[in-house]
């Protein structure tokens, strides 16, 4: 199985803050990477798929960036509704894995 | 809109069995693959299993392997998941989550979730 690993495991930032979140793959998985984020109590959410594609509706202040075993989540003015976790899950093969998750927390 | 509703959660004693269900409505649901992803208590995302959008493949994670099935009604617009043997560790909420394309492509992202079912094994 492709192991996913994020860092941070947790960040602390104030609103207004850039951040970034990076997320590496064991092995190569080309771009097949999607990033979700997660509040408390709901589901996850799609916000990035392909590495870099903005999933419909979602904020232009999220990017995503990487190809291959190293990627990135970027947040470049964050917003109070931004506070959440953050996961990486590559569809780049089966067993389907994701990242530990980034817990992005007030300052 | 498209929308994934689970059911079936529930407390069982370990050893015993339980079957979710994620009623789908919204899109054609016969040609999507479908999945479950679970979260036990304060921790993480765990891929569970994959069914393709005509049921001819499935794939699990190797900690539910020989003890989970996935199986889906295309008439009844409903995904399964049967679980037996559960053990202590399988606590978690349940989601179900629709493949992003149709048509039974492999390199295809989770799109809509479900909002989770939550599974208690206990004695």
């Amino acid at each position: 199985a492709i192991r996913m690993t994020q860092s941070p495991s947790s960040l602390s930032a104030s609103t207004g803050d850039r951040v970034t979140i990076t997320c590496r793959a064991s092995q190569g998985i080309s771009s097949y990477l999607a990033w979700y984020q997660q509040k408390p109590g709901k589901a996850p959410k799609l916000l990035i798929y392909a590495a870099s594609t903005l999933q419909s509706g979602v904020p232009s202040r999220f990017s995503g960036s990487g190809s291959g075993t190293d990627f990135t989540l970027t947040i470049s003015c964050l917003q109070s509704e931004d506070f959440a976790t953050y996961y990486c899950q590559q569809y780049y093969s089966y067993p389907r894995t994701f990242g530990q998750g980034t817990k992005l927390e007030i300052k | 809109q498209v929308q994934l509703v689970e059911s079936g959660g529930g407390v069982v004693q370990p050893g015993g069995s339980l079957r979710l269900s994620c009623a789908a409505s919204g899109f054609t649901f016969s040609s999507y693959g479908m999945h479950w992803v679970r979260q036990a208590p304060g921790k993480g995302l765990e891929w569970v299993a994959f069914i393709r959008y005509d049921g001819s493949n499935k794939y699990y994670a190797d900690s539910v392997k020989g003890r989970f099935t996935i199986s889906r009604d295309n008439s009844k617009n409903t995904l399964y998941l049967q679980m037996n043997s559960l053990r202590a560790e399988d606590t978690a909420v349940y989601y179900c989550a629709k493949d992003w394309g149709d048509g039974g492509g492999y390199y295809y992202y989770m799109d809509v979730w479900g909002k989770g079912t939550t599974v208690t094994v206990s004695s």
